[in-house]
């Protein structure tokens, strides 16, 4: 049970590059999340998905754009790379209805460190 | 939407002693109150969750308290360690809602000397 997964952990991207982040979970939940922390900032959401083929806009979502292909996998894709998007980006998943399960709340992924020079 | 207010934004103990964060929440609906620990490095993750249905909840060392009336929840860690230093987060969300989602404070960074 690897929980939830992220692919690339780090990346460097010139400005102007685009790439995609890749995130899947195995836990069966319906919602997922992109977040991007800075320091001091603490955890802004970027977008999420209530189910398979929704998404929605969280606080910052200029500059990116996201895709659910299915209920496992939630990826972020940043079209054109700006500096301002040097961060690390976490992606979580959650079953808002499992209120009963030991471990309600988050379960976040293990985050990819992004740098845009 | 929710607004998620956390203070300190750091905090420095010595061994031995408590520690305690504060956060306050604007959206009265909020019913659920996890609290994540970040190591340097490493993904956040959760230590302790409090429900509106409850005022105080602890787990070992850890223990939440809810004012619901002040809209405010606070975490209290007693006998620190080093191994507690980290950053902390709170959040609130309304439970049962479809989605789900978590509204975070800007996190505290405890440092615990030994």
């Amino acid at each position: 049970n690897a929980g939830v997964t992220q692919t690339p952990k780090f990346q460097v991207l010139k400005t102007g590059q685009s790439m995609t982040l890749q995130c899947a979970q195995d836990m069966n939940h319906n919602s997922m999340y992109w977040y991007r922390q800075d320091p001091g900032m603490g955890l802004r959401l970027i977008y999420y998905s209530a189910s398979e083929g929704t998404t929605d806009k969280g606080e910052v979502p200029n500059g990116y754009n996201v895709s659910r292909l299915n209920k496992r996998e939630f990826s972020l894709r940043l079209e054109s790379a700006a500096p301002s998007q040097t961060s690390v980006y976490f992606c979580a998943s959650m079953d808002p209805r499992a209120d009963r399960a030991p471990n309600y709340g988050y379960t976040f992924g293990s985050g990819t460190r992004l740098t845009v020079v | 939407g929710e607004n998620v207010e956390q203070h300190p934004s750091t905090l420095s103990v010595q061994e031995g002693d408590s520690a305690v964060i504060k956060c306050t929440y604007s959206d009265s609906a909020s019913n659920y109150f996890p609290w994540y620990k970040q190591e340097l490095g490493k993904r956040p993750q959760l230590i302790i969750d409090i429900r509106s249905n409850v005022g105080e909840k602890k787990d070992q060392r850890i223990a939440v308290t809810l004012n619901k009336t002040a809209k405010h929840f606070s975490l209290h860690i007693t006998e620190t360690q080093p191994e507690d230093s980290a950053v902390y987060f709170c959040a609130a969300s309304i439970k049962w809602s479809t989605l789900g989602r978590l509204y975070f404070g800007r996190g505290t960074q405890l440092t615990v000397w030994p």
